[in-house]
């Protein structure tokens, strides 16, 4: 069965720092989705990524999709105490489009001020 | 961007009752929703894809009979957890689509605690 690893679980970062969270799968990604989670509640949608090489920015978050469709990583520009929560990776599973979603196990993300 | 709301958000009740959550996408009409639950420190996992009018398809090692899923409208699918038992106790989190091969919008969650 297809798994999404992430990487690190949990990340503390000093306000203004960069980081960058990696989901890997062990088969092709047919559609890479990137939600953030704050604990208790629902998730807000980041982008989506579903072609090799492509990559997507929104404020201070890129995201980007390896050409072999096998990583994705996200990236936080000089991170603020608002980008603190956890941080998601899901992914199509299976070549066709289900629907069905599975997701990575999450990573925490702490912002000091 | 398309709103999904649950309820209730939270809900306490006591071993071998049934309670139910009701997801309602506010200003779209749903063909597809999605129920995952989500354990303390864990992910999301998948329990069943709800289409309008047919019956849910259940992931592997759901109980249908224990997990009861109508979605009636395009507007609302309730997830009915039936004789309910502490370790039903979880974060259950509703998503809806326009259909398979659109983005999910996800509810705010709804915190089921069973005593």
């Amino acid at each position: 069965s297809q798994e999404l690893e992430q990487s690190p679980q949990s990340l503390i970062v000093q306000e203004g720092k960069n980081l960058t969270i990696n989901c890997t799968s062990s088969k092709t990604l047919y559609g890479l989705y990137w939600y953030k989670q704050k604990y208790g509640e629902g998730l807000i949608f980041l982008m989506m990524l579903q072609k090799g090489g492509e990559e997507k920015s929104h404020e201070k978050i890129t995201a980007k999709l390896d050409e072999k469709k096998q990583q994705s990583s996200l990236h936080i520009t000089a991170s603020q105490p608002s980008h603190a929560g956890i941080y998601l990776c899901g992914a199509d599973v299976g070549s066709s489009n289900t629907g069905k979603l599975i997701f990575g196990q999450g990573t925490t993300l702490q912002v000091k001020p | 961007g398309a709103v999904v709301s649950q309820h209730p958000s939270w809900v306490i009740c006591k071993s071998g009752t049934s309670v139910k959550i009701e997801c309602r996408s506010l200003d779209f009409q749903a063909t597809t929703m999605f129920w995952y639950r989500q354990f303390p420190k864990q992910s999301l996992m998948l329990m069943a894809t709800s289409n309008e009018g047919s019956k849910a398809t259940y992931e592997q090692g759901v109980e249908k009979d224990k997990f009861l899923i109508n979605h009636a409208s395009l507007t609302l699918s309730t997830l009915t957890v039936t004789s309910a038992h502490p370790e039903d106790s979880s974060f259950y989190i509703c998503s809806a689509s326009l259909g398979f091969e659109y983005e999910q919008y996800f509810g705010p969650g709804t915190r089921l605690t069973v005593t």
